[in-house]
């Protein structure tokens, strides 16, 4: 099956940026999307398709797929970003398609 | 406005079945562009996908959970359902529904999703 890696934990200060990885095998040939997840809250889409942001999403939120990793970056962090974070696949290989998510990061801001 | 709620039972014995349902509001189940699908988070821990359904009945399973699990969908209720057989303490969870694109093999994200409804299974 296949395995998404993220780091469990991300700390940074206000106004820096946080980056944060996701990890799979030849993850760059598959579409990668991201959630933000507060604690008592459904998970919310905060990048999709690697890079595109829904409508609401600042721009401070970005994200890039190639190769083995993909990356979610969220600049000039503020004390609302600090949340989980997920990253999610659609995966097939020949086999009917099956959804994987990352373990999740928690993002502290300092 | 698109809305979903999931409704079943809090409290599930160990060995019987956990039957979900999720209410589609605001947004028809037999849109083309999108499936349905469950996702659970037990408590303090991240996020798995148990699998999907599209409005004519094909379903997709997570692969470890497959032999266990039964998705449906009833358009004329606007609903789709899980049911989980065999449960254990470890299927303590909250279970959220969702909706997500999908168009000619291209999958999308999660993008609608329920708030999500607490199953505890225990004796």
């Amino acid at each position: 099956s296949y395995v998404l890696t993220q780091p469990p934990s991300v700390s940074v200060a206000p106004g820096k940026t946080a980056t944060i990885t996701c990890g799979g095998n030849n993850i760059g040939s598959k579409s990668v999307h991201w959630y933000q997840q507060k604690p008592g809250q459904a998970p919310m889409v905060v990048i999709y398709y690697d890079k595109d942001r829904p409508s609401g999403i600042p721009e401070r939120f970005s994200g890039s797929n190639s190769g083995n990793t993909a990356t979610l970056t969220i600049s000039r962090v503020d004390a609302g970003d600090e949340a989980d974070y997920y990253c999610q696949v659609w995966h097939s290989g020949g086999d009917p398609p099956s959804s994987v998510f990352g373990g999740g990061t928690k993002v502290t801001v300092l | 406005q698109l809305q979903l709620q999931e409704s079943g039972p809090g409290l599930v014995k160990p060995l019987e079945t956990l039957p979900l349902t999720c209410t589609v509001s605001g947004a028809s189940i037999t849109s083309t562009l999108y499936y349905w699908g469950w996702i659970r988070q037990p408590p303090g821990k991240g996020l798995e996908w148990i699998g999907s359904v599209y409005y004519s009945g094909t379903t997709y399973y997570k692969p470890s959970l497959s032999s266990r699990v039964a998705i449906s969908v009833d358009t004329s209720k606007n609903q789709f359902s899980l049911k989980l057989k065999s449960v254990t303490a470890a299927d303590t969870a909250i279970y959220y529904c969702a909706r997500v694109a999908y168009s000619s093999g291209w999958w999308g994200a999660f993008e609608i999703w329920g708030q999500g409804t607490m199953v505890v299974v225990s004796s």
